[in-house]
Parts: structure tokens; sequence; C-alpha cells
């Protein structure tokens, strides 16, 4: 069975440091690989998509991404607290579905 | 960014009834649209998988004759919860893609069953 495995948190960070969020999947033929954010009672929202190893910059978020160890990463620089929320790391295969993760949740402290 | 409409946001219902839950895509043609359910403090999980003029394809465990799933059009696929009880009671998400893109998600719906 596909998994992607989330460490559940809570993970605390105070404001202004660096938020490192962490998945793992089973599935070695899967291609696309998003980071997802979902606050309480809300839909989620993509925040960040990868494809290829190595690292994606976008704004305060790092994606990174290593295939052979079946890895993907969100680091968020620059901490706020409107970024405390459940981030959803979600692994796509070569058809339509996307396998979500339990999600992590982030309290950022001010 | 693409725009994925769903209504009701929210909906109280009594049980044994059913309930309607629209997912349109506006602004484009959704090849396969996906419909989640999420029980509070848990992780999406997939219920179905629609595409356009064919047979939903259900996830294990998801009851088929509860959860009916129409797909009319490539901007329109519905869900609906037949008599529906306290245990339904859940946020309901959809989701669009066009060809294989990343996940538009609509805002959800939840549904509460008294």
């Amino acid at each position: 069975q596909k998994e992607v495995e989330q460490n559940s948190g809570p993970l605390s960070v105070p404001e202004g440091a660096i938020a490192s969020l962490n998945c793992t999947y089973s599935d070695r033929g899967s291609q696309s690989f998003f980071w997802y954010r979902q606050y309480s009672g809300k839909s989620p929202e993509l925040i960040m998509s990868i494809y290829s190893n190595g690292d994606k910059e976008d704004g305060r978020f790092t994606a990174q991404l290593n295939k052979a160890s079946q890895y993907v990463s969100l680091l968020i620089r620059d901490s706020q607290p409107s970024d405390s929320a459940t981030y959803l790391c979600a692994v796509g295969g070569g058809g339509f579905k996307t396998i979500f993760g339990a999600g992590t949740r982030l309290f950022v402290k001010a | 960014g693409a725009v994925v409409s769903q209504h009701p946001s929210r909906v109280i219902c009594k049980s044994g009834t059913s309930v309607k839950i629209e997912c349109r895509s506006l602004d484009f043609q959704a090849t396969t649209m996906f419909w989640y359910r999420q029980f509070p403090k848990q992780s999406l999980m997939l219920m179905a998988t629609s595409n356009e003029g064919s047979k939903a394809t259900y996830e294990q465990g998801v009851e088929k004759d509860k959860f009916l799933i129409n797909h009319a059009s490539l901007t329109l696929s519905t869900l609906t919860v037949t008599s529906a009880h306290p245990e339904d009671s859940s946020f309901y998400i959809c989701s669009a893609t066009r060809q294989g893109e990343k996940l538009f998600f609509g805002s959800g719906t939840q549904l509460s069953v008294l």
C-alpha cells in the first residue's frame, strides 16, 4: 500500500526561526510532490510543488526532494505566527491519484 | 491559479435525509475530480475519483450506494450523501485537476447530521 508519512507534531518554533517539515513516501514510482497548508476548518492550499531532485525556492519556502532516499522536506524561513497551520505532504504517481500524509501541525510563537 | 467552487460551505441536516454537494471548476475544464473526507485533526481521505462521462472509482471501504457521485460535465461534479447519519458528519472537500497537473481544491463543505 502506498504511504506518505509525516510527523504529526506539533512542531513549535519561535517567530523568525526556520521551521523544518519532513515527509517520507513508499512508492518509488512517484513523480510529483506537493506541500499544502491547511488552516483549521479550511481546505488545503498549495504552497510548493517539486518534481526533480534538489531544492526549489519560492520566497520564504524551500522544498527539498531526494528520490533515492524517498524523502521530501519543506523549510520555512523567518517563520511568522500566520504560518501556524497544518502542513500536508502529498505525493502523486504517474496517474492522477495523489496520496496525502496525515499532516504536521506547526505553531509559530510570537 | 485555477478556481474550484464548492457549495454549500456548511449544511446541517436531519438523520435520514440526503445532501448534495456541488463542485465546479470555474475557469478550466477538469478532466478528473476527486472527493475527500476529513475528520477533525486527521488527514484527507480520498473517497472517489470522478471522470467526466464515466462512473466514479471508489476507494476501498467507501459505499458507492451511499455516496453518489455524478460528473456530468467537464466543469461540474456532485456528491450526494444519501440517508445521512451522524457518523457521516465530516468535512468534505473536492479537488480538480486538468491533464494531471496539480490539484486545485474547493473550499470544502462542513456536514453536520443531527
